[in-house]
């Protein structure tokens, strides 16, 4: 099993260009997850995907949009790309069921951003 | 809405060394709590995780963490550091849903030879 895979793994925008990051996990998870890091913050969820067909914003949702395309991937996308929008951006999936499991995250290996 | 602070940002230990990361959280009803670690330019790896039952868990590479309520602490801990243990450990809550998963903002070990 891959797990979690994300592309590209580095990315330079200029100001004002779009973009789409890519997730996929093999793992059957039905949740799913884009977060942010930036130093110092640890890391902020953008937008999540409790199940297929559903998602729902997280912490920082503002400048980007989801897709949930099928069970396996969850795609995140900038339409007009600004500086603050430099980060490192991970995909996290996981399996949520009733109460009694563990719904520990399981992470991509991120895509570093830079928007100049 | 639930938060997670971990009081130190850096920690710098020898090698061979104890180690203790704190971290204290805020929430509302019984926590699933987590630690994190990051290697440089990695994702992020799961050491162990806290759900119910005993209070002292065991993860991976020789890491263990208590979880204590009256404190509201969940504090990491390791007997004897390796070099190789030199990386960024998260701090986090969540719930059985998933979706207030809230990190800590991180503390970053350096370990010298």
């Amino acid at each position: 099993n891959a797990g979690v895979t994300q592309t590209p793994k580095f990315q330079v925008l200029k100001t004002g260009q779009s973009m789409t990051l890519q997730c996929a996990q093999d793992m059957n998870h039905n949740s799913m997850y884009w977060y942010r890091q930036d130093p110092g913050m640890g890391l902020r969820l953008i937008y999540y995907s409790a199940s297929e067909g559903t998602t729902d914003k997280g912490e920082v949702p503002n400048g980007y949009n989801v897709s949930r395309l099928n069970k396996r991937e969850f795609s995140l996308r900038l339409e007009s790309a600004a500086p603050s929008q430099t980060s490192v951006y991970f995909c996290a999936s996981s399996i949520v069921s009733q109460v009694g499991s563990y719904n520990e995250q399981f992470f991509g290996p991120g895509t570093r951003l830079t928007v100049l | 809405a639930q938060s997670v602070t971990q009081p130190d940002i850096h920690i710098t230990v020898s090698e061979g060394a104890s180690l203790e990361l704190r971290c204290n959280y805020s929430y509302g009803a019984t926590p699933y709590l987590f630690w994190y670690v990051q290697s440089p330019g990695q994702g992020l790896q799961l050491l162990l995780k806290y759900f119910s039952g005993d209070t002292l868990v065991q993860g991976i590479k020789g890491f263990e963490a208590e979880f204590k309520r009256s404190q509201s602490s969940f504090n990491l801990r390791k007997p004897s550091v390796h070099w190789s243990d030199a990386a960024e450990y998260f701090c986090a809550v969540g719930n059985n849903y998933g979706q207030n998963f809230v990190f800590g903002p991180g503390t970053r070990l350096s370990v010298l030879p």
